[in-house]
């Protein structure tokens, strides 16, 4: 039962467009939300991450938003650039409770 | 898809005793494992990386002899932490990916092993 899911696969931008990308969970337990990207052969690292008390948080050109009513989180990047182009994970947690969502490649589009 | 089993899920001892935790690629052969602990509220902290028959490398500030690290084959890696302690009380998640087939630079995540030392 996958308990976060990110229903999109794949999603292409042009350069300077805004990328939004989409994850859904079940669990109403979880309380901390993440992103990760990952590039090719590498672990993922972190992006940015948003506590369930709170509905948005900005780092730069990162934005990610929590909709807990609809169990529904989303990243922005704006503006997209070349170098954004990878594999993005989000990821919910609660107290020994970690799960992936099974990603979204992003190809941003000079 | 790809399959990630870790193994014991949870696990609980006594302080000075040592835990040995299993991460085994099922359905396709794993060249590259990592191991990852989580602290609550934070991301995943990575603490190694580990190439099938080589030595694990580790990020700074894990220590090398405590937490043990083993990737003798190309689908299984052992994590055992050795001397636990109460602090060392967390969870652990492993992944695993490989450089061809199914699960070519894709990484796998296992469930992950909650670990309580007493």
């Amino acid at each position: 039962d996958q308990q976060v899911k990110q229903n999109s696969p794949s999603l292409s931008v042009q350069e300077g467009r805004i990328s939004i990308l989409n994850c859904d969970y079940t669990n109403s337990m979880f309380d901390y939300f993440l992103w990760y990207k990952k590039y090719p052969a590498e672990g993922p690292t972190f992006l940015i991450s948003i506590s369930s008390i709170k509905d948005k948080n900005e780092d730069g050109r990162f934005t990610v938003f929590l909709n807990k009513s609809a169990k529904h989180l989303s990243l922005h990047i704006v503006p997209s650039q070349p170098g954004d182009s990878a594999v993005y994970f989000c990821a919910a947690s609660a107290p020994y409770q970690f799960y992936f969502g099974t990603g979204t490649s992003l190809t941003v589009i000079p | 898809g790809a399959v990630v089993s870790q193994h014991p899920s949870w696990v609980i001892c006594k302080s000075g005793t040592s835990v040995k935790i299993e991460c085994r690629s099922l359905d396709f052969q794993a060249t590259t494992m990592f191991w990852y602990r989580q602290f609550p509220k934070q991301s995943l902290m990575l603490m190694a990386t580990s190439n099938e028959g080589s030595k694990a490398t580790y990020e700074q500030g894990v220590e090398k002899d405590k937490f043990l690290i083993n990737h003798a084959s190309l689908t299984l890696s052992t994590l055992t932490v050795t001397s636990a302690h109460p602090e060392d009380s967390s969870f652990y998640i492993c992944s695993a990916s490989a450089s061809g087939g199914l699960a070519k630079n894709i990484q796998y995540f296992g469930a992950g092993t909650r670990l309580s030392v007493l």
